[in-house]
This record gives structure tokens, C-alpha cells and sequence, in this order.
């Protein structure tokens, strides 16, 4: 199986910030790599899929990059509704599997 | 607008078995492969399978964790998607999550989840 690790578990930022989260793979997984936010209570909501495209509706202030195994999620100009948790996940092989998350909350 | 909306989850004791349904709406269900996801309480999620479309003979493939106790089928006629979970463990405690699945096969659309409890 594929492996995921994200950098850092949390971290606490203030609104209009720029924060970078980082994702690892343990192997050459492509650009098969998604983005997904989840908020306490709600359903997870897909952000960037094959690593850097924006899924429709997203605002331009999220941005991934990477490919092979070292991936990033960046948002720009931090807004309140920001406040989630963020998984990454691959797709290049089976079984599906995600990064544990990182908790972006209030500074 | 697409709509997931999953039901039949509950409390069921160790041993038991249950059965997920997903109800799809806002889009062409038949067109996409769906998967199910879970959350235990305070953990990440998990990948448990996958049901392929009618033009893929409808072939699943299944987390080791579930297989042989798991079995995704779906029905595109009612725009239904199925979990049956036989010889439920404590450890399968969690949400379920319905997962449309994009053509460029990442997870793009999730609904909101039913809670499975298994304990005694």
C-alpha cells in the first residue's frame, strides 16, 4: 500500500495569512494526488484534484503543486471559513489512501 | 444539484450485519464509478471500496480491512448505492461516507454520512 504523510498535524494561523501544508508519498504516485477539506460536522469537500487543478467553485486562493512524491497545498489570504482539516489522498493505486491531516485553526 | 444522501446506519452488536444504502440525484448516476469512505470517531478517513459503472461489468475492489465482510453493489435504475457490511467488528465504527467519483477518478462529490456503531 501507498503511504501518506502530511506536515505539520495542525497549525494556527491568523485570517489573511498564507499557509503551506505539506504531503509525502511513499512511492511515485504521478500527479494522482487530491486535496479534500473536511469542517467539524460536515460532509469532506473535494478542493484540488490531480495535484494543481482547482475543483469548480473553489476559490483561487487554494493552490496545490507537486508531483511524483512530494506534494503542497497553499492558501493565500487565510479567510475564516479556511478553518478545517485537510487531507490529502492518492489515486495511482489501489488501495485508495490518505495523509492523516492537518488542522488549520485560529492563532 | 448533486445530491448524496446515505441511511441504514445504527447500533448494531459485534458479529451483526448492515446494510448502507446512498441515494443519488443531480446527476447521472450511472455515468460514474462511487465509493464508500469511513471516519472513525476522531480519526481520519479510510478508503473502504470502490463499484465500477455498468461499462467496467460493474467490478468492485475493497480495502483489506473489509474484504470478504464487505460488498458494494449498486442499482442504477434507482440511482442507488449499496453497502452490505456482514461480521461487523468494533473497530468498523464510524460514519460511512457515499463518494462520487470524477472521470479523472479523484473523489469528487461526498455526502454527508450515516454513524455505524458496533459494540455490545
Amino acid at each position: 500500500d501507498i503511504q501518506m504523510t502530511q506536515s505539520p498535524s495542525s497549525l494556527s494561523a491568523s485570517v489573511g495569512d498564507s499557509v503551506t501544508i505539506t504531503c509525502r508519498a511513499s512511492q511515485d504516485i504521478s500527479s494522482y494526488l487530491d486535496w479534500i477539506q473536511q469542517k467539524p460536522g460536515k460532509a469532506p469537500k473535494s478542493l484540488i484534484y490531480a495535484a494543481s487543478s482547482l475543483q469548480g467553485g473553489v476559490p483561487s486562493r487554494f493552490s496545490g503543486s507537486g508531483s511524483g512524491t512530494d506534494f503542497t497545498l497553499t492558501i493565500s489570504n487565510l479567510q475564516p471559513e479556511d478553518f478545517a482539516t485537510y487531507y490529502c489522498q492518492q489515486h495511482k493505486s489501489y488501495p485508495l489512501t490518505f495523509g492523516p491531516g492537518t488542522k488549520v485553526d485560529f492563532k | 444539484e448533486v445530491q448524496l444522501v446515505e441511511s441504514g446506519g445504527g447500533l448494531v452488536q459485534p458479529g451483526g450485519s448492515l446494510r448502507l444504502s446512498c441515494a443519488a440525484s443531480g446527476f447521472t448516476f450511472s455515468d460514474h464509478y462511487m465509493d464508500w469512505v469511513r471516519q472513525a470517531p476522531g480519526k481520519g478517513l479510510e478508503w473502504v471500496g470502490r463499484t465500477r459503472k455498468k461499462a467496467n461489468s460493474y467490478t468492485t475492489e475493497y480495502a483489506a480491512s473489509v474484504k470478504g465482510r464487505f460488498t458494494i453493489s449498486r442499482d442504477d435504475s434507482k440511482k442507488s448505492l449499496y453497502l452490505q457490511m456482514n461480521s461487523l467488528k468494533t473497530e468498523d465504527t464510524a460514519v460511512y461516507h457515499c463518494v462520487r467519483v470524477s472521470g479523472t477518478y479523484n473523489l469528487d462529490f461526498w455526502g454527508q454520512g450515516t454513524l455505524v456503531t458496533v459494540s455490545s
